[in-house]
């Protein structure tokens, strides 16, 4: 079936550092999301890339999508303590029904 | 902007109870809501879809009996976990498309249940 994933799981950064996140689909997207998770939260909708080969900045976030639009990623420049959380990338499911199959997350850790 | 309502935040029940989940949306008409679970640790895996004058969606491998989903209006979805046992232990979230079909999603703010 559908797969979405991502790596690392897990990454460690001194305050200051880049931090990337990679995002792999089994399947060509009509688009990729991106979700924020604080630890004991739910899931925040930080962004959504739909052309192929787009690049979208929000702040020190950088997202791009593939030129085949079957993979992304999530770039952070100089993280900060408040970046700790785990992020996910999500693509729509083959049924067209809005629902999303997640990829298993990238959790952030800063160390200030 | 589009917000969903998600009740409790957290309950603890007996092995053998049943739960009941609830999920609003407040400012918008949801025809379809989906339920994900997420253990400790792991990404977010969706259980069902359900939608709003017909039978639920579920996943492979998800037991339509004992998660019971009803959408009983444009607004309410509920989650019910029959007869909890511990392994059902999770945390339960619900999203909603602010259109019928369309990103991205607003997720409540999830339960956290606990079966002891």
């Amino acid at each position: 079936g559908q797969q979405v994933m991502q790596i690392p799981q897990y990454q460690h950064v001194q305050e200051g550092e880049d931090f990337t996140t990679y995002c792999n689909s089994s399947t060509t997207l009509s688009n990729i999301q991106w979700y924020k998770q604080r630890p004991g939260g739910h899931p925040v909708f930080l962004i959504q890339l739909v052309k192929s080969g787009e690049v979208k900045k929000q702040k020190r976030l950088t997202f791009q999508f593939g030129e085949a639009k079957k993979n992304s990623s999530l770039h952070i420049t100089a993280t900060q303590t408040t970046d700790v959380g785990t992020y996910f990338c999500a693509g729509p499911g083959s049924s067209n029904t809005g629902k999303l199959i997640f990829g298993q997350g990238t959790t952030l850790q800063v160390k200030p | 902007g589009a917000v969903v309502s998600q009740h409790p935040s957290w309950v603890i029940c007996k092995s053998g109870t049943s739960v009941k989940i609830e999920c609003r949306s407040l400012d918008f008409q949801a025809t379809t809501m989906f339920w994900y679970r997420q253990f400790p640790k792991q990404s977010l895996m969706l259980m069902a879809t359900s939608n709003e004058g017909s039978k639920a969606t579920y996943e492979q491998g998800v037991e339509k009996d004992k998660f019971l989903i009803n959408h009983a209006s444009l607004t309410l979805s509920t989650l019910t976990v029959t007869s909890a046992h511990p392994e059902d232990s999770s945390f339960y979230i619900c999203s909603a498309p602010p259109r019928t079909g369309h990103s991205p999603l607003h997720f409540g703010n999830g339960t956290r249940l606990t079966v002891t």
